[in-house]
């Protein structure tokens, strides 16, 4: 079962940032916060991820509060390709092909002209 | 930059039919997931294989299997087709050794599965 919850959909104004929160209030020291998105049937993409600093990327900032208990992803600067489902997702960084991603139901991210 | 490759993208199927689908994952990735996204519903986890050995297994019917082959790609065969069988069908790769940077799962484009 998904470790995390989110809210069910959000709207943002194009050219606003997107600020979409994940709770993971049972994350464990050695597992990761990973996002990842999926526009209308694509592949799912990924975005970023973190362990418990704050990262920042081409494509979005993560903020993980200092228990690591939730996050936030911003997108600085939303257009209309960014209207996705989007994804918070906690898993242990291992080796050996045992990384699966286990998707919970995401946020639907309507990006609004 | 290359991508994972699946094929084919659309496939039609009869009830009790059989479907194998491809994946061709990005040079030098070693690890390969299947994913099976129903209509409305979220991807769920099928099978992995790392290094051509199985290494991992979700929620994959008895009716479907899936290898690695030498040169890395993986193929899902799916025998006695049912209706509930019809979804999108993702491939994913990614390096299996975390000491790489990201380690993050590349998808590639899905194959559709319809079963009438």
């Amino acid at each position: 079962d998904a470790k995390t919850t989110q809210p069910p959909s959000m709207d943002c104004a194009e050219g606003r940032a997107a600020n979409l929160p994940c709770n993971h209030s049972t994350i464990s020291g050695n597992e990761y916060v990973y996002w990842y998105r999926q526009i209308h049937s694509q592949g799912p993409q990924y975005i970023i991820h973190g362990l418990k600093n704050n990262e920042t990327n081409e494509m979005a900032s993560l903020i993980i509060t200092e228990d690591r208990k939730s996050s936030t992803l911003i997108l600085p600067h939303a257009t209309l390709r960014d209207t996705a489902v989007y994804y918070c997702i906690v898993r242990p960084r291992s080796q050996g092909g045992s990384e699966k991603l286990v998707f919970g139901k995401g946020t639907k991210l309507t990006v609004n002209p | 930059a290359a991508g994972v490759i699946q094929s084919p993208r659309h496939l039609i199927k009869e009830k009790r039919e059989t479907a194998t689908l491809k994946c061709y994952p990005i040079p030098r990735h070693d690890t390969v997931y299947w994913y099976q996204q129903g209509p409305g519903q979220d991807p769920q986890f099928l099978i992995s294989f790392y290094e051509k050995m199985q290494s991992d297994k979700g929620s994959i019917p008895d009716r479907f299997s899936a290898q690695q082959f030498s040169d890395y790609h993986s193929e899902l065969n799916m025998s006695s087709l049912e209706l509930g069988d019809s979804a999108l069908y993702f491939c994913a790769s990614s390096h299996g050794l975390a000491t790489y940077s990201y380690n993050e799962q590349f998808f590639g484009p899905g194959t559709r599965l319809t079963v009438l």
